[in-house]
């Protein structure tokens, strides 16, 4: 069956410097998105792209955060200089269309020191 | 406001027991409807979800799923626990998909 990979499953940085969290989606899949549990709390949504635009995003998506599919099966998220706020688990998700199921990857727990 | 609401932060049941996990949503109209499990170090396996129709919805593990409009809520059920059901529930909602929020989950604990 079909899934979606995130790469690292770790990864542990210092505050001020960037990081960028990939994802492959599943191949047949329009709609990626990103999303984020800090620990103990809620999955809270990112942003979601489509036909190589965001589509949406929430408040938390601010300027340091970007999103790009460099290539036809990558999905990357770049943290431009992270917070220790930043420390979370980052899901990846994709959909074939709106109105249809995500299928999430299994995350990257990101640290920063 | 629009919000999703897992009144329950943890629940503990014995083996073999009946569950039901609550999940109430505000939202002006009816949102798409989900039921996600989360193991231990693990991502996110969708249990089950309603866009329309059959208000009794099943999914996988054994799970199911009622949406009651009247009462705002999308609880989730099984009739028997098994010990490997224990886990992190979330309850989730997409007015089109494309922006799904979750509530704050449920833990599940097993007692044998």
């Amino acid at each position: 069956e079909p899934e979606v990979t995130q790469t690292p499953s770790h990864q542990v940085t210092q505050m001020g410097q960037e990081v960028i969290l990939r994802c492959v989606p599943i191949s047949n899949h329009l709609y990626f998105y990103w999303y984020r549990q800090i620990l103990g709390q809620k999955v809270e949504f990112l942003v979601s792209f489509y036909n190589n635009e965001i589509s949406e995003k929430s408040e938390i998506f601010d300027d340091q955060f970007s999103v790009e599919r460099p290539d036809g099966s990558n999905f990357t998220l770049k943290i431009r200089s992270t917070k220790l706020e930043d420390s979370a688990m980052y899901f990846c998700a994709s959909s074939f269309g709106l109105g249809e199921t995500q299928y999430f990857g299994p995350g990257t727990r990101l640290l920063v020191l | 406001a629009q919000s999703v609401t897992q009144p329950d932060i943890h629940i503990t049941v014995s083996e073999g027991a009946s569950l039901e996990l609550r999940c109430n949503y505000s939202y002006g109209a009816t949102p798409y409807l989900f039921w996600y499990v989360q193991s231990p170090g693990q991502g996110l396996q969708l249990l089950l979800k309603y866009f329309s129709g059959d208000t009794l919805v099943q999914g996988i593990k054994g799970f199911e799923a009622e949406f009651k409009r009247s009462q705002s809520s999308f609880n989730l059920r099984k009739p028997s626990v098994h010990w490997s059901d224990a886990a992190e529930y979330f309850c989730a909602v997409a007015l089109n998909n494309n922006d799904m929020r979750f509530g704050a989950g449920t833990r599940l604990t097993v007692k044998p």
